[in-house]
């Protein structure tokens, strides 16, 4: 979904239970995805990658789905526990302005309820 | 390995004031990023270098915003004079090299200017 400014999409996830996060990017160009996790206070930290010729990803306890169809990207985490809970955003760049320049999309609020 | 340090952690500032940012980015890491962060929003570019060059400053407000990088490691991000609106999160990145796809980020800057 959408937000603006203050309203991020939020899902409240029980721990143990698996969570999915979805993103939607709009330029069909982009060729790189990344998913970022942003604590409170910090700066946002890589979780995983994929590229365009792939449409699964596996890390450990979190999976990245890609349907370039669609345009649309999935974060699943696996077994989610109470560090989990944080803003995730996934980022799109494309290598045709090289992979330096990545864009953000809207991030989405996890809260694990213990 | 250190990762990328950023200082201050806080500022508050009146409007109208100068205030600059510093940062470290990871030892041996050739190209640092600026990246502004609203509240509730993802992260947006405003400079990139590479080594000392800044190649990517498109995003840069230059009529009060200036950025240098002099020795192609530590970077100093300006702000002459402040605005209200100027109020966010300054974030920093460093990658390894050009094309590099993992960016690393700093903890940020949180800028409050009353």
């Amino acid at each position: 979904g959408e937000s603006v400014g203050l309203h991020l999409p939020t899902l409240s996830v029980q721990e143990g239970d698996n969570s999915i996060i979805n993103c939607a990017y709009s330029n069909s160009a982009s060729d790189y995805f990344i998913w970022y996790k942003q604590e409170s206070g910090k700066g946002p930290q890589f979780i995983i990658d994929i590229r365009s010729n792939m449409d699964k990803r596996q890390g450990q306890r979190v999976t990245v789905l890609l349907n370039k169809t669609v345009k649309h990207l999935s974060l699943q985490i696996a077994a989610t526990q109470p560090g989990d809970s944080a803003v995730y955003f996934c980022a799109e760049s494309s290598t045709n302005f090289g992979n330096e320049k990545l864009t953000f999309g809207t991030g989405t609020r996890l809260t694990i309820i213990p | 390995e250190a990762g990328v340090v950023q200082s201050p952690r806080y500022k508050i500032i009146e409007k109208k004031q100068p205030v600059a940012f510093w940062c470290n980015p990871i030892s041996g890491h050739n190209t640092l990023y600026w990246y502004l962060q609203n509240l509730g929003q993802g992260p947006e570019l405003l400079i990139r270098y590479e080594n000392e060059e800044a190649v990517d400053d498109s995003q840069l407000p230059k009529d009060r915003f200036s950025a240098e990088r002099l020795k192609g490691v530590d970077s100093t991000l300006k702000i002459q004079p402040a605005e209200l609106g100027d109020s966010a999160v300054y974030l920093c990145a460093s990658s390894p090299d050009r094309g590099a796809d993992t960016q690393y980020f700093g903890p940020g800057t949180r800028l409050t200017v009353l």
